[in-house]
């Protein structure tokens, strides 16, 4: 199984600064043409179900303010949330969907400073 | 729209089964792929398996094999997941979500349940 490992488990940021989370995967999420990543970021707030944010490594979700960004490839993957606001604190999450099983990372919990 | 509706939350004792259903709405019901994901109190989202409604081919996590069945009504546009042998472990929240790309297996998930509560406690 691919293990996920996000950094760091919690952070706190300042409103309108910004808020950098990594990813790690066990093995490379590449597809086989080398051109699309099998990683996903999911937003998650108290009861309620994950929100897809971002797809292929760094496609934002329609609907998703452009504040929100995701780069990376291969194994290592980062969340940036240019300027903070109030209603980003929740939990993020990465996730492979490479090959079964998908999985997650244990998740970065956001919060205001 | 496009919406999941699911059962509401069980409590069961060790060793009994549960069985949750997912109703989906808004769109062509047979095309896209469904899977099951489960998270406990605290924890991050653990994957099940999935189910094809258009064929009922299912996969399971090699975690959860022989004792979850995942079934499908598409006359109801219902998908069903039974997990038998429950252990305390099992309590969780258990949603289930939709791959986003019609007729594709690997995809992220776009649409999901609002969760069922399932707690197994003697």
């Amino acid at each position: 199984d691919i293990v996920m490992t996000q950094s760091p488990d919690s952070l706190a940021v300042s409103l309108g600064e910004r808020a950098t989370i990594n990813c790690k995967s066990s093995q490379s999420v590449l597809d086989r043409s080398g051109s699309k990543n099998y990683l996903a970021w999911y937003q998650q707030k108290p009861g309620q179900p994950p929100k897809l944010l971002v797809s292929w490594a760094s496609t934002r979700e329609s609907g998703v303010p452009d504040r929100f960004s995701g780069s990376g490839s291969a194994t290592d993957f980062t969340l940036t949330i240019s300027s903070l606001q109030a209603e980003d604190v929740a939990v993020y999450y990465c996730q492979h969907y490479s090959a079964p099983p998908w999985t997650f990372g244990q998740g970065t919990k956001v919060e205001i400073k | 729209q496009v919406h999941f509706v699911q059962s509401g939350a069980e409590v069961k004792k060790p060793g009994a089964s549960v069985k949750v259903s997912c109703k989906a709405s808004g769109y062509t019901f047979t095309s896209y792929n469904i899977h099951w994901l489960r998270q406990a109190p605290g924890q991050r989202p653990e994957w099940m398996g999935r189910i094809s409604p258009g064929n009922g081919n299912t996969i399971y996590s090699q975690k959860f094999q022989g004792r979850v069945t995942f079934t499908r009504d598409t006359s109801a546009t219902t998908v069903y997941m039974e997990l038998n042998s429950l252990r305390s472990e099992d309590t969780a929240e258990y949603y289930c979500a939709r791959i986003r790309t019609p007729s594709v297996l690997n995809d992220a998930f776009d649409i999901w349940g609002q969760g069922t509560m399932v707690t197994v406690s003697s």
